[in-house]
């Protein structure tokens, strides 16, 4: 088990609608990536968040959004919800940049938008 | 986009035996990493070996890498039932860019 934590566990949703996805990070890790997995894919990228500051960005539009706080914690918003919303969302921390260090991710929040 | 493509995209085997997974990528990269995922849960870190590197091991896996052809394999020596998860790898273009493979789907009969 890692020190990540994410809520809620599970969320369904109606499309159109807005959520909220929250992560706790790992202590001592600064950086924060947000992650979709669909059904039987491997994780796609959405963004990182390193000090409060998105620093890096998959191919994901801009209803996807985020936040890291200065315990750095996060969010990540999606609004105007659309049916292939639905995925399991993964966040990771790391102790710095996704791309050199190893990450710890947390158990994922499966949202489903009907 | 996915940048790494795992092979094969499933594979069984019976307990004890090895089994080797494999990952091509297109880009020039700085580092690949190995995860496990059980059932639809969080990843689980196994390796990250650097562009310079060409092998490394932790415990019953051996990882290699061949920047020359794209390629790694991840080799997990004398299998057991609870080996069986989805295992990915993710190349690292740059320190804010990671991409996942669709994975290799591992079952380890008892």
């Amino acid at each position: 088990e890692t020190g990540v934590t994410q809520s809620p566990t599970h969320l369904i949703k109606t499309r159109g609608q807005q959520v909220t996805l929250r992560c706790s990070s790992q202590s001592g890790h600064n950086t924060v990536s947000w992650y979709q997995q669909a059904l039987g894919q491997g994780p796609q990228f959405i963004f990182q968040y390193y000090r409060e500051e998105e620093n890096g960005r998959g191919n994901f539009p801009p209803r996807f959004s985020g936040l890291q706080f200065p315990n750095y914690s996060s969010e990540l918003n999606v609004n105007a919800l659309e049916l292939d919303d639905s995925a399991l969302y993964l966040c990771a921390s790391s102790p710095g940049g996704q791309g050199t260090y190893e990450q710890y991710f947390g158990p994922g929040t499966r949202l489903t938008v009907t | 986009s996915q940048q790494g493509e795992e092979d094969p995209q499933a594979l069984s085997i019976q307990e004890g035996e090895n089994a080797t997974m494999n990952c091509s990528y297109k880009t020039s990269i700085n580092n690949l990493q190995w995860y496990r995922q059980n059932s639809g849960r969080g990843l689980v870190h196994l390796i990250l070996i650097r562009s310079n590197e060409r092998e490394k091991h932790s415990g019953r896996l051996r990882v290699t890498l061949d920047t020359s052809k794209k390629s790694s394999s991840l080799l997990i020596t004398a299998s057991r039932a609870a080996d069986t998860a989805s295992y990915f790898c993710a190349t690292a273009i740059n320190n804010n860019d990671m991409r996942f493979g669709a994975g290799t789907r591992l079952t380890v009969k008892p």
